[in-house]
């Protein structure tokens, strides 16, 4: 069974500042997604990666197969980014999509 | 074009009744998977369906069973509700199996088991 652990658990942060959110897991995967939640309970997925770097805007995640861990980085964090951010893995011999607690973010004007 | 629809919204239901959500998946996609969040467990696979047949089930009891019909519209049923299936229900869609086209969300069925 894959462990996935996220860290930190809650961040706190001034508007403009640089963003890391940490996730590691245990068993190799075929893929392993953002996802950011929103109060309200709506879930939007953010990436999806199978290697290396992806970027969308003021999002850019980063994947190590060898090391078994992702990060997910925002530049120039805003209000608006305020959100839960969850990291699933795809496969590694689990069924269907394994999360993480997630990290709870907000961001101060 | 549509999103991943989600019906009811919201519901409460009494320990020891049956409900039955439904998700209807964005046109085209084919698979629906379906999640369980609660405060205590955070978000757990319930199962995944793709061209009406389950192909993954995760580790939840034979109360939780649900079915995929021909359209891809999605549907999972509860059986003898426990206070503890309170949750937010969530589904989503993908283009094939496994999750690798990516997924798109639903807004979520909340029960609330009284």
């Amino acid at each position: 069974k894959n462990e996935v652990e996220q860290s930190p658990q809650n961040l706190t942060a001034q508007e403009g500042e640089f963003i890391t959110i940490n996730c590691s897991y245990s068993v190799g995967i075929s893929a392993l997604h953002w996802l950011q939640q929103h109060p309200g309970g709506g879930i939007v997925s953010l990436f999806m990666l199978s290697s290396g770097k992806k970027k969308h805007g003021r999002l850019i995640a980063t994947i190590n197969i060898q090391e078994k861990h992702s990060s997910l980085h925002i530049t120039a964090s805003h209000p608006r980014d305020s959100a839960v951010y969850i990291c699933a893995v795809e496969g590694g011999g689990a069924d269907g999509l394994t999360f993480g607690k997630g990290t709870h973010l907000i961001i101060q004007p | 074009k549509a999103g991943v629809t989600q019906t009811p919204r919201y519901l409460i239901k009494t320990r020891g009744q049956q409900v039955t959500l439904s998700c209807s998946p964005i046109s085209g996609h084919r698979s629906v998977s379906w999640y369980q969040q609660t405060p205590g467990q955070g978000l757990q696979f319930l199962f995944e369906y793709f061209s009406e047949t389950q192909r993954n089930k995760g580790n939840f009891p034979g109360r939780f069973s649900g079915r995929q019909f021909s359209n891809s519209r999605s549907e999972m049923n509860v059986s003898t509700l426990e206070l503890g299936d309170s949750a937010l229900y969530l589904c989503a869609s993908s283009l094939g199996a496994g999750g690798n086209y990516g997924y798109t969300f639903g807004s979520g069925t909340r029960l609330t088991v009284v």
